[in-house]
């Protein structure tokens, strides 16, 4: 059984950069079938999805973002991270690390990690 | 990008009632349609995926159906523990996105 959770700093200054790692229980980061996606949520609003990676390190990122992420994976640690430079309030999120499973052509979220909240002030 | 829409954006529902939510695509994504359930502080949860197939573990209460823009999420009988946020996604093509939500809470 799969398990995620988030780590990182929950406070970060405008014009930084925002840094966040999913640790991977349960399973392997590098099985088939698996990609690794980050999702946000700002408070009170919908969901957002970021982009994914697989565990070759070949990445999808959400075009709105593309000039500022990087995500990456570390098979070693079973973890994968994401960095998003150049932050605003616009950034203020809970964000989500989830399981993007993809099977019989189509492909969904599941699990998601408990979620961490990143609060962008100075 | 394709657009999601959901309606309603809430609705009130006493328990045991049949509840039915709409999410439609502002174009076709085929089958390739995931509905999750959020909770206050927590996060989504897996119901339905490519369209129509349960998820494991997910109530048979819970059914979808749909395919090319329109689909439905419908609980045949509300119970206490439904009372939440529901979100639909494609994933047909990147960037996936989600519906706005429908938020179904207590009559």
């Amino acid at each position: 059984q799969l398990q995620l959770q988030e780590s990182g700093s929950g406070l970060v200054k405008p014009s930084q950069t925002l840094s966040l790692t999913c640790a991977v229980s349960g399973g392997s980061i590098s099985s088939g079938g698996y990609s690794w996606s980050w999702i946000r949520q700002p408070p009170g609003k919908g969901l957002e999805w970021i982009g994914y990676i697989y565990h070759s390190g070949s990445t999808y990122y959400n075009p709105s973002l593309k000039s500022r992420l990087t995500i990456s994976v570390d098979r070693s640690k079973n973890q994968f991270s994401l960095k998003l430079s150049s932050v605003t309030a616009a950034d203020t999120a809970v964000y989500y690390c989830a399981t993007r499973i993809s099977a019989a052509g189509s492909n969904w979220f599941d699990p998601w990690g408990q979620g961490t909240l990143v609060t962008v002030s100075s | 990008d394709i657009q999601m829409t959901q309606s309603p954006s809430s609705l009130s529902a006493s328990v045991g009632d049949r509840v039915t939510i709409t999410c439609r695509a502002s174009q076709s994504i085929s089958s390739h349609l995931n509905w999750y359930q959020q909770k206050p502080g927590k996060a989504p949860k897996l119901l339905i995926y490519a369209a129509s197939s349960l998820q494991s573990g997910v109530p048979s209460r819970f059914s979808g159906s749909g395919s090319g823009t329109d689909f439905t999420l419908t609980i045949s009988s509300l119970q206490p523990e439904d009372f939440a946020t529901y979100y639909c996604q494609q994933s047909d093509s990147t960037p996936f996105t989600f519906g706005p939500g429908t938020k179904v809470d207590i009559k």
